[in-house]
């Protein structure tokens, strides 16, 4: 069966310090992968998706940046946190067709200070 | 451009009554309609989608083009119930399977 992990599960960072938060995938090959924030009253927002290795489309302007190294792991980053990239993280990742049901991980929340 | 609007941040009913939890959508194609659900200390989850057309949980939702909209509902609410409920949304034709989310709903279900 599949499974997908996330971590850390909490984080509580420096304003200025790096972030890497990792997303691993299990018993799927070649999935689409996710990167969803979740903020108080702004729901779910979409930040990064990934179809392939390597290939990283953005959807929103911002700080923080992803990367695809392997197949089945997506990786969140940035290189000075700012307070705004407080917030509840969440790894997600479907099959490669794009149909179907959306798999979310258990989340990674950052706190800023 | 894509939007989905849950119109009320939080819902509160007691046991036993109806639940309408409120979507609307903004996409010129066809769109492929869902709800997620979170449940305390859970994982976000499918709840259901609007191509299968079944009730889940005895919740329902029925896609509505004309008024662009995919309400959520459930005849007699149950204390379990209580969860964050989010709509999305995803392009027709997309192969990227990216969901489009709304700004959740609370729903409180009070004994």
């Amino acid at each position: 069966s599949q499974t997908i992990h996330q971590w850390p599960a909490t984080l509580v960072q420096p304003v200025g310090s790096p972030l890497s938060l990792e997303c691993t995938v299990e018993g799927t090959s070649n999935p689409n992968l996710y990167w969803y924030r979740q903020a108080a009253g702004r729901g779910l927002q979409l930040l990064f998706y990934s179809v392939g290795i390597g290939q990283i489309s953005s959807e929103v302007p911002q700080n923080l940046s992803a990367s695809r190294p392997q197949d089945r792991q997506f990786i969140l980053s940035s290189k000075k946190l700012l307070l705004s990239d407080s917030g509840f993280y969440l790894c997600a990742w479907i099959e490669k067709t794009g149909a179907g049901e959306l798999f979310f991980g258990e989340g990674s929340r950052l706190t800023v200070l | 451009a894509q939007r989905v609007t849950q119109p009320e941040k939080l819902l509160s009913v007691f046991k036993g009554a109806p639940v309408e939890l409120k979507c609307n959508y903004s996409y010129s194609g066809s769109p492929e309609l869902f709800w997620y659900v979170q449940y305390s200390r859970q994982r976000l989850q499918l709840l259901l989608r609007h191509i299968s057309r079944e009730s889940i949980k005895g919740f329902t939702a029925d896609l509505n083009k004309g008024e662009t909209s995919f309400h959520l509902k459930k005849p007699f609410a149950q204390e379990e119930d209580s969860a964050m409920y989010y709509c999305a949304l995803r392009q027709g034709s997309s192969n990227t399977g990216k969901l489009i989310f709304g700004q959740g709903t609370t729903l409180q279900v009070k004994p």
